[in-house]
């Protein structure tokens, strides 16, 4: 069965201590990774895609990796409005076309 | 302007009652999609449209329908709300291309009592 898992549940962290979050995935054939940003009260925006194992993308304090079975987002010295939950999402093929299947997220906490 | 917008954001509503969530995007995409959030299940799919004539159900589908009025609007319509209904609801687009990224909307919170 496709799926898609983040670890940890919920993270707290100090202004400038660095820490990574989980996205394992069990698909068949990866189609791409995408990572969002999901502020409290608002849409998912989106961060990164990864298409293969190897990638990295880096976006100020972010960076995105990619393995053959999960992929790290690596944040470097934080700051208190990286505060926020991360989701990442895979394509997966159905009935001739795709949808994406995303993770329960990570709920990033920065403190001060 | 946003993108994608969508009306209303908040909505408390009694069981049984008729609901209609809208969204419009300007971003020119063909694909739409409605999802709805709930805590601990993270974002799951209703419905999603390629383009107007087509209309695909998704994970959680039942007690939900949809209508695609133009490539800009895309509604969600639940017939008779009931409590377990109530959750986060995210209307996204993304590029007609393959394995492109989903542009959300603010979303809409609904209560339904």
């Amino acid at each position: 069965e496709d799926q898609v898992t983040q670890s940890p549940e919920a993270l707290r962290l100090q202004e400038g201590e660095s820490s990574s979050l989980n996205c394992s995935y069990t698909v068949s054939g990866l189609r791409g990774l995408f990572w969002y940003r999901q502020d409290p009260g608002k849409g998912p925006e989106f961060l990164f895609t990864l298409y293969s194992a190897g990638e990295e993308k880096e976006k100020e304090r972010l960076k995105a990796t990619l393995t053959k079975k999960e992929s790290f987002l690596h944040i470097t010295a934080p700051k208190p409005e990286d505060s926020a939950t991360y989701l990442c999402a895979v394509p997966i093929p159905t009935s001739g076309t795709y949808k994406y299947i995303f993770g329960t997220g990570t709920r990033l906490k920065v403190l001060a | 302007d946003a993108d994608v917008t969508q009306t209303p954001r908040n909505r408390i509503t009694k069981t049984g009652k008729r609901i209609m969530l809208e969204c419009s995007q300007t971003k020119g995409h063909d694909r739409m999609y409605w999802y709805r959030q709930d805590p601990g299940l993270g974002l799951r799919l209703i419905y999603y449209s390629f383009d107007v004539k087509d209309i695909n159900k998704g994970e959680i589908s039942d007690g939900y329908s949809v209508s695609r009025q133009a490539q800009a609007k895309f509604s969600l319509s639940l017939e008779s709300a009931i409590p377990n209904q109530t959750a986060l609801y995210f209307c996204a687009t993304s590029d007609p291309d393959y394995y492109n990224e989903q542009f959300f909307g603010p979303g809409t919170r609904l209560t339904v009592l």
